[in-house]
């Protein structure tokens, strides 16, 4: 089956870095998304990657294996306004969006 | 960036009314659509996709008759949900794709929450 695993919740610090890792089994791969999702409002588009490596965007970074089925999406210099879900998606074979839970990143000051 | 509206952006009913809800692509032409339904603190939940001119592709579970779906045209998209019930209270969000390729971002409306009584 198809299954993208990224932690519940983390906790961090303003003006910190935080990494949110996200695992994934699916048949076929167009690609990831990373999605921040602020509660009661829609996600909205943060990072996409297709190839192996780092895409730097700003104070967000994505990084992708394909070999190992992983991702992770780096946040720097934390700020309180970065309080929100963060959803991992993968384009499965049929260019279909796989979510993730999403990961309730928690900031304090 | 691409935008897409949805209205209305609030809705409470009585249950046993039906609801419908408008998806527009607003500055490009959206040959896929995708409708999802998001519980509190839940991920988003694909309920179906459709595609310019034909019918709607539901996900497994998902009551075709209960949740219409028209794809009348490349800018619109409506989920009616009909007979509604307190359990159909959600959050639901459309998105709309341009097209199947190497980046097919989905550009998100903004989202409809539904309230039944």
């Amino acid at each position: 089956g198809q299954n993208i695993d990224q932690p519940t919740e983390m906790t961090a610090t303003e003006g910190a870095i935080v990494q949110i890792n996200c695992t994934y089994q699916t048949s076929g791969f167009n690609g990831l998304f990373w999605y921040q999702q602020h509660a009661g409002e829609a996600p909205t588009f943060l990072s996409y990657n297709v190839l192996d490596g780092l895409e730097e965007k700003g104070r967000f970074s994505s990084f992708l294996s394909r070999s190992k089925g992983y991702s992770y999406l780096l946040l720097k210099e934390l700020q309180m306004k970065d309080s929100a879900s963060y959803l991992c998606a993968v384009s499965d074979s049929n260019y279909q969006l796989i979510w993730g839970a999403g990961t309730k990143l928690i900031i304090k000051p | 960036g691409a935008v897409v509206s949805q209205h209305p952006s609030r809705v409470i009913c009585k249950s046993g009314t039906s609801v419908k809800i408008e998806c527009r692509s607003l500055d490009f032409q959206a040959t896929t659509m995708f409708w999802y339904r998001q519980f509190p603190k839940k991920s988003l939940m694909l309920m179906a996709t459709s595609n310019e001119g034909s019918k709607a592709t539901y996900e497994q579970g998902v009551e075709k008759d209960k949740f219409l779906i028209n794809h009348a045209s490349l800018t619109l998209s409506t989920l009616t949900v009909t007979s509604a019930h307190p359990e159909d209270s959600s959050f639901y969000i459309c998105s709309a794709r341009e097209g199947a390729g190497d980046y097919n971002e989905q550009f998100f409306g903004p989202g409809t929450r539904l309230t039944v009584l």
